[in-house]
């Protein structure tokens, strides 16, 4: 099975900080990497597929970056609804191996 | 619009099965694969297994291969997951997912069925 590492774990951030949270898998996805964001007490929304590409609905402020092994989530400007905790996924072999997640929290 | 509504919650004993139901509407449900995933208390998402919703060709995730079955009815456009030999650690939040293809992502997704697992 493909192992998919993020990091960091936990991160403290102000309202219109540039964050960026990195994916790493154990082998080769292509760009096979999607992104998600999940609230508690909800089910994950995505966010970002194919590694870069923005899913409909999604504000431009977020984006996606990287192929092979490593990539990055990156937020331009956080506004208050952006704390959350996010996930990465590939999707290039089954099973379709999810990261433990970043939680994102106001400093 | 595009939505999938699950079954309620449910509370199960050790060695019991449950069977949670995902209605898919808004989408031409055979041109789509419908997974499963799940999240314990506190921990990460885990992806269980998937169906392609035109053909029913399924892929499990090895530790669930002997407990799990993913099948769907066309008619009722409905996809349904079926756990079974349930122990503690089942218990979970159960999510189906619609996919496009393996490049899209799950683009949509349930609300959640709780499965509590108690004696």
């Amino acid at each position: 099975d493909i192992q998919m590492t993020q990091s960091p774990s936990s991160l403290s951030a102000s309202v219109g900080d540039r964050v960026s949270i990195t994916c790493r898998a154990s082998q080769t996805i292509s760009s096979h990497l999607n992104w998600y964001q999940q609230k508690p007490g909800k089910a994950p929304n995505l966010l970002i597929y194919a590694a870069s590409s923005l899913q409909s609905g999604v504000p431009s402020r977020f984006s996606g970056s990287g192929s092979g092994t490593d990539f990055t989530l990156t937020i331009s400007s956080l506004q208050p609804e952006d704390f959350a905790t996010y996930y990465c996924q590939q999707s290039y072999s089954t099973p379709h191996t999810f990261g433990q997640g970043t939680k994102l929290e106001i400093k | 619009q595009v939505q999938l509504v699950q079954s309620g919650a449910e509370v199960k004993k050790p060695g019991a099965s449950v069977k949670v139901s995902c209605k898919a509407s808004g989408y031409i449900f055979t041109r789509y694969a419908m997974h499963w995933v799940r999240q314990a208390p506190g921990q990460r998402l885990e992806w269980m297994g998937w169906i392609s919703a035109g053909n029913g060709n399924t892929n499990y995730l090895q530790k669930f291969q002997d407990r799990v079955t993913i099948t769907r009815d066309t008619s009722a456009t409905t996809t349904y997951m079926e756990l079974s030999s349930l122990r503690s650690e089942d218990t979970a939040v159960y999510y189906c997912a619609s996919s496009r293809g393996d490049y899209y992502g799950m683009d949509v997704w349930g609300q959640g069925t709780t499965v509590t697992v108690s004696s």
